[in-house]
């Protein structure tokens, strides 16, 4: 079965521009999480929703959002892009909202360029 | 708060030789643990995970790993190695009760020599 698909692969912003980007969960799983990938910061939690409700989030400030559809399709959003939101972020889904038992899959990643 | 240790950032291994990644994990109730692999541009690719019973678990492409708990541990081995297994890989926890997020090591670059 198809796994977790992210769009669009790689796109650039300018600064004070803001972005979107979409995910697609593997069927049958209604949680998705999103994390941010940086060579400074490593892998970082951004936030999860399960049953299009935010259950978690991390420390990340709140021109970072999401939202979920019921669907289980999820999209982030980052306004006001800063040279230091270029990362590479990644979709994940999991079966449940639990983590015992819900093994957490990942998507290919969104390469976010800001100029 | 928990926290995973991965204290080799590089590593060289010949091709055949034996593998061995360590990752350390701090926190106080069980944890859920897992292994991803993450090839250049690409995402990450769940190699193995514990979440209870039999502490040797395997995994794809000829990697296991043990879960030690007097050692809060969950090291990756890989009996013989081959060049294709040179990626980054990222050791991460999760555990219920604490958001249900994982929380990453920050990851071991897999060099191979032919």
């Amino acid at each position: 079965k198809a796994g977790v698909t992210q769009t669009p692969r790689y796109l650039i912003k300018t600064r004070g521009q803001q972005v979107t980007l979409s995910c697609s969960p593997i069927s049958g799983h209604r949680s998705v999480s999103w994390y941010q990938q940086t060579p400074g910061q490593g892998l970082q939690f951004l936030f999860e929703y399960f049953s299009e409700t935010q259950r978690n989030k991390g420390n990340f400030p709140g021109r970072f959002s999401g939202r979920q559809f019921s669907n289980s399709r999820s999209e982030m959003n980052v306004s006001t892009l800063e040279l230091g939101d270029s990362a590479l972020y990644l979709c994940a889904s999991r079966r449940g909202i639990e983590a015992s038992g819900n093994t957490i899959y990942f998507g290919e990643g969104s390469w976010l360029t800001v100029v | 708060a928990q926290s995973v240790t991965q204290p080799d950032i590089h590593i060289t291994v010949s091709e055949g030789a034996s593998l061995e990644l360590r990752c350390n994990y701090s926190y106080g109730a069980t944890p859920y643990l897992f292994w991803y692999v993450q090839s250049p541009g690409q995402g990450l690719q769940l190699l193995l995970k514990y979440f209870s019973g039999d502490t040797l678990v395997q995994g794809i492409k000829g990697f296991e790993a043990e879960f030690k708990r007097s050692q809060s541990s969950f090291n990756l081995r890989k009996p013989s190695v081959h060049w294709s297994d040179a990626a980054e890989y990222f050791c991460a926890v999760a555990f219920t009760g604490g958001g249900n997020k994982l929380t990453f090591g920050t990851g071991t670059q897999l060099k191979v020599e032919l």
